[in-house]
């Protein structure tokens, strides 16, 4: 089975701290993906990945930044978190390509900023 | 733009049959997913559709009309455990991206 880790499932954080998500995933996949999920509004994309090294924005990436400096870890940054960033934050990897290539998340990491 | 529609909420009773509507407008449509979502937990793959039609696993079943931009989650022979969250998704490009509905909430009740 695939595995998604994410390395809190909470975390509690100050308003201006730098923040770190760690995601990694055990299945050789090329693309990574960032997500937050708030009521009402589903999950939208940070950030996605399709390769070492390689980034691209997704819908919402102001005030995040991402690292891959290896396939199997997706970093989420907060350069200066702020309130408006209290979500539940998503990591998701699947296989490169079209077709039936679903998404396999891990189990979340809920971040309060304070 | 790109926009992807679904009832907030829904209720059923035990050992009914549910229908969860998902209307969508994208560019480059590469197919659909249903995840299915509990409180607290990742999301988790129910169902893929590319071609349109009916694709039936078990109790839960997945149709797609492309002309329309429509697909449906029916649920059959409804349990408590069934109580989650179903997420609707399309595949925008070839970089496996996709966009995601904000979700239906369903409540079984006995």
């Amino acid at each position: 089975d695939v595995k998604v880790t994410q390395s809190s499932r909470y975390l509690v954080k100050r308003t201006g701290e730098k923040v770190f998500l760690e995601c990694v995933q055990d299945m050789d996949h090329e693309n990574m993906f960032w997500y937050r999920q708030d009521p009402g509004l589903g999950l939208r994309l940070i950030y996605f990945s399709y390769d070492v090294k390689m980034k691209e924005k997704g819908d919402i990436p102001e005030g995040y930044s991402v690292s891959r400096e290896k396939k199997e870890r997706f970093s989420l940054i907060l350069e200066s978190a702020s309130t408006n960033q209290t979500s539940m934050y998503l990591c998701a990897s699947t296989y490169t390509g079209t077709g039936e290539q679903p998404q396999h998340f891990g189990d979340g990491t809920r971040l309060s900023i304070l | 733009g790109q926009n992807i529609d679904q009832p907030t909420e829904m209720t059923a009773t035990e050992g009914a049959i549910v229908q969860i509507n998902c209307t969508y407008q994208t560019s480059g449509f590469n197919g659909l997913f249903w995840y299915q979502q509990h409180a607290g937990e990742a999301p988790t793959f129910l169902s893929y559709n590319v071609l349109d039609g009916l694709e039936e696993k078990g109790r839960f079943s997945s149709f797609l009309s492309r002309s329309k931009g429509y697909s449906y989650l029916l649920l059959k022979e409804l349990q408590m455990k069934d109580s989650a969250s179903y997420l609707c998704a399309v595949i925008s490009g070839n970089t496996g991206k996709l966009i995601f509905g904000q979700g239906t909430t369903l409540q079984v009740k006995p």
